[in-house]
């Protein structure tokens, strides 16, 4: 069965970096998109980013643009998330996800159970 | 940005039909959207329900069904049963590789 389990989240500092990473199983890794998506505490779902099948195509929310950097290593079946310059309005559970295929028009599909990234001084 | 709206709220009597919608503040949602939408309780995992407009993601019971109905897609629960009380997301393909989320409706079986 497909399993995603992340990891690396915790408490960090306004303005400092955080890599958050997805651990893939029980599907072919390469052969599909993948995606982050956050909820911060009490509200609702916003998608983050999404890296296709062969890391070769990227897309971002404009809330994390220029700061946050997806990425893929398709021989370790891993998703990453690169954060800088983090601020409070980052907080939230972090959930990787992956897309039912492997191009643009692929929603999340199966999720992982999450990691909670908490930006505070 | 174009934002996707959703009812803030929703109730259904046991038993009962409803409708939820996912629509765009400017403009029509397609299929070309490729309209998808999730389930969650409090405190648990999104769960996939639909993608692709219509398609039930596996172990989703037939009562949930998704179309286009006019100028938005639209997720309708036939029978509801108790413990389909959850919030209730959608998701739009911008066609520019983005997604978008709406901002969720919170669905009341009483």
């Amino acid at each position: 069965q497909v399993q995603l389990v992340e990891s690396g989240g915790g408490v960090v500092q306004p303005g400092r970096s955080l890599r958050l990473s997805c651990a893939a199983s029980g599907f072919t890794f390469s052969s599909y998109a993948m995606h982050w998506v956050r909820q911060a505490p009490g509200k609702g779902l916003e998608w983050v980013a999404v890296i296709l099948y062969d890391g070769t195509n990227k897309y971002y929310a404009d809330s994390v643009k220029g700061r946050f950097t997806i990425s893929r290593d398709n021989s370790k079946n891993t998703l990453y998330l690169q954060m800088n310059s983090l601020r409070a309005e980052d907080t939230a559970v972090y959930y990787c996800a992956n897309g039912y295929c492997s191009g643009t028009s692929c929603p999340p599909w199966y999720w992982g159970q999450g990691t909670l990234v908490t930006v505070s001084s | 940005q174009t934002v996707v709206t959703q009812e803030p709220s929703f109730s259904v009597s046991p038993g009962g039909t409803v409708t939820l919608t996912c629509g765009l503040s400017s403009g029509s949602v397609s299929t070309s959207y490729f309209p998808s939408w999730y389930q969650q309780t409090p405190g648990q995992t999104p769960r996939t329900l639909i993608y692709s407009t219509n398609t039930r993601s596996s172990g989703v019971p037939d009562r949930f069904s998704g179309s286009i109905l006019g100028n938005k897609a639209a997720l309708t629960i036939t029978g509801a049963q108790a413990d389909d009380e959850s919030d209730y997301y959608c998701v739009l393909s911008m066609n520019s590789g983005v997604w978008v989320f709406g901002g969720g409706t919170k669905l009341t079986v009483l």
